[in-house]
């Protein structure tokens, strides 16, 4: 078991730029969560996956924000024409059902410039 | 939606010292879970905890769900305990994301 992973660590970007980061969970765990933190602030709900399914969206994910985990294991977030308010660190969690412990990976820091 | 709230919001000790950090929810959870976020960013799991109460070491941590609070001790403080602790909840009836609260900042100096 070796913990969920995320890369890019650090993403630095120009407005207007796309990009993706990718998770990989804890393997075997069937749920994958997405969560955004802005500075000073907790964790914010993005998005969620049981399996392959993308089964709930925050209103905070607009359409320039696209999430899958294709096979049911690893899963990417792009993120299309970033603005400056797109700034934060995002943060993914595994977990084997809904209700259970979830367990973070160490985030991707984005700046957008 | 749910409320968490977190007191206090920072936190100054020396070392040695013991500090109880408190978590509040406004409705009934399925899950609660309490995270020490690194310098770095990283959420590092501490208890998960829906109701009882359980120890790891120098931290233990209590929720009384139908009191809709949990509490984290931290003794003889350490300065690596420096950081942000954060408490985390799973609404009951809900999907499975967490509720974070706005976190305790704490600082032990030596």
């Amino acid at each position: 078991d070796t913990g969920v992973s995320q890369d890019p660590r650090h993403k630095i970007t120009k407005r207007g730029q796309n990009v993706t980061f990718r998770c990989d969970p804890i393997s075997e765990h069937n749920r994958l969560y997405w969560y955004r933190q802005t500075l000073g602030q907790g964790p914010e709900f993005l998005t969620y996956f049981q399996n392959e399914a993308q089964l709930e969206k925050s209103r905070l994910l607009s359409d320039r924000f696209s999430a899958e985990r294709p096979k049911g294991s690893f899963s990417t977030l792009e993120i299309q024409r970033t603005e400056q308010g797109d700034s934060a660190m995002y943060l993914c969690a595994s977990s084997h059902l809904g209700y259970n412990e979830q367990f973070f990976g160490p985030g991707t820091r984005l700046t957008v410039l | 939606g749910i409320q968490v709230e977190q007191s206090p919001p920072d936190l100054i000790l020396q070392e040695g010292a013991n500090s109880t950090l408190r978590c509040n929810f406004s409705d009934s959870v399925n899950n609660l879970q309490w995270f020490h976020q690194n310098p770095w960013g990283q959420l590092i799991n501490l208890f998960y905890i829906p109701s009882g109460t359980k120890q790891n070491g120098r931290l233990s941590a209590t929720t009384v769900a139908t009191e809709r609070y949990s509490l984290l001790y931290i003794s003889s403080s350490q300065t690596t305990d420096s950081g942000v602790y954060f408490c985390a909840v799973v609404p009951l009836m809900d999907t499975g994301k967490l509720i974070f609260g706005q976190g305790t900042t704490l600082q032990v100096k030596p």
